[in-house]
């Protein structure tokens, strides 16, 4: 399996942006890079995926290394409820489901 | 429907007792899997399905454990004579399609299993 490293823990303040890294320095040319959140007593949620290029959507921004051995997952401005255990997981190739690490626990401060 | 949905939403079961979680994906989704979560820990895969395809059972713990999904549609996991390290938060997943890592999952809110 295709591995990916992350901070155990990150703090924020509210309303500051937050960079979550990833490294993935043995992804393969077909392996998208997912990232996942889990807030408390809940479910995973995908927040964002990609490919090669970066990519925003209305949670997030993922931007992706030029050689594509680790990516940062961006939020813009942190709110309270950002708050959750977020996963940076590689997907596709031959395998078809996603592994989960132990991700990276974020913590925003008011 | 809107979600994946998981019932019940808490199970709590006797030490040997057979068990049986229900999910019922997003239509039109072909894959569907299954992860389960210990207090505090990470997700552990357990199985996916594809289509019709035969199921990848590679994370399954234990002979004990076993999950159908009927029609392409609803899947059942079921855990035979139940231990207390069975005890977990069952997850169910869906997405379009298996294999291509284009398409992201949508989780259901899980069941929470407790062996007495």
């Amino acid at each position: 399996d295709a591995k990916t490293t992350q901070p155990n823990s990150m703090e924020s303040n509210e309303e500051e942006p937050v960079h979550l890294p990833c490294n993935h320095s043995t992804i393969s040319g077909t392996d998208y890079i997912h990232w996942y959140r889990q807030l408390p007593s809940q479910g995973p949620e995908y927040v964002i995926h990609g490919l090669t290029s970066n990519v925003n959507n209305r949670m997030a921004s993922l931007a992706i290394a030029e050689d594509r051995k680790s990516s940062t997952l961006i939020l813009h401005r942190a709110t309270l409820r950002d708050a959750a255990v977020y996963y940076c997981i590689l997907g596709g190739g031959s395998q078809g489901n996603l592994i989960f690490g132990k991700g990276t626990k974020l913590s925003v401060k008011p | 429907g809107a979600g994946v949905s998981q019932s019940p939403s808490n199970k709590v079961t006797e030490k040997g007792k057979d068990v049986e979680l229900r999910c019922d994906p997003i239509s039109g989704h072909t894959a569907l899997y299954w992860y389960r979560q210990s207090l505090g820990q990470g997700l552990e895969f357990l199985i996916y399905f594809q289509g019709n395809s035969a199921p990848d059972k590679s994370g399954l713990p234990s002979d004990r454990f076993s999950a159908e999904r009927t029609g392409g549609s609803v899947s059942t996991l079921t855990i035979q004579r139940t231990q207390q390290e069975d005890s977990a938060v069952y997850l169910c997943a869906s997405s379009r399609m298996v294999g291509r890592g284009g398409y992201g999952y949508t989780f259901g809110s899980g069941t929470r299993l407790t062996v007495v």
